[in-house]
């Protein structure tokens, strides 16, 4: 399974846009790039997905590099309540044997009012 | 509110005992999945199921056992407990049977302690 890298931990001040990089620089062509975020005591929430193009949604936006072998989750302001353990995962394609999630260690975010 | 309903949130047993955790899905969500996550080892998936059938299996221990019904709901049997199983057990659901794009929705998780 491809797997990404994230750094362990980022902080960022309240109200200011936080860049999450991760790598994933054996990632294959119809791997999905996905963004979930855990807040503390609860489950992992869906933040955002990709596979080639930049998206954005309500929640952030996820830039992802021309050759695919990174990507980064841009939380444009970042308040209180985004502070979280954020994960980049590769979501197998769909003619592999599994189609769940593959949880690493993460980003823990933490922001500083 | 994800709409992936888990019960019981909090269970407190001791070793050697039999436990089972209890999840529905979102309405719609064919898929069930059953994720593990203690201190030392973050979130492990366990099992999966899709429309009533296995289909995937992670890091289940024999002890544990899972099933989903007709009406997809899904359940989690952990048997012959220990100190080590003690952790916070989510489940979640998905429409389909997993597919790069489809999203994962969790529950809120079912808190073990083992004692």
């Amino acid at each position: 399974d491809a797997k990404t890298t994230q750094p362990n931990s980022m902080e960022s001040n309240e109200e200011e846009p936080v860049h999450l990089p991760c790598n994933h620089s054996t990632i294959s062509g119809t791997d999905y790039i996905h963004w979930y975020r855990q807040l503390p005591s609860q489950g992992p929430e869906y933040v955002i997905h990709g596979l080639t193009s930049n998206v954005n949604n309500r929640m952030a936006s996820l830039a992802i590099a021309e050759d695919r072998k990174s990507s980064t989750l841009i939380l444009h302001r970042a308040t209180l309540r985004d502070a979280a353990v954020y994960y980049c995962i590769l979501r197998l394609s769909p003619g592999g044997s599994q189609g769940n999630l593959i949880f690493g260690k993460g980003t823990k975010l933490s922001v500083k009012p | 509110d994800s709409g992936v309903t888990q019960t019981p949130k909090h269970l407190i047993t001791a070793t050697g005992q039999r436990v089972t955790l209890r999840c529905s899905p979102r309405s719609g969500d064919l898929s069930v999945y059953w994720y593990q996550q203690s201190l030392d080892q973050g979130l492990q998936f366990l099992i999966q199921y899709y429309n009533g059938e296995e289909r995937a299996k992670g890091n289940i221990l024999e002890r544990f056992s899972a099933q989903q019904f007709p009406d997809l709901h899904s359940e989690l049997n952990l048997s012959s407990l220990e100190l080590g199983d003690s952790a916070l057990y989510f489940c979640a659901s998905s429409v389909g049977r997993g597919i790069s794009g489809n999203t994962i929705y969790f529950g809120e998780g079912s808190w073990l302690t083992v004692v």
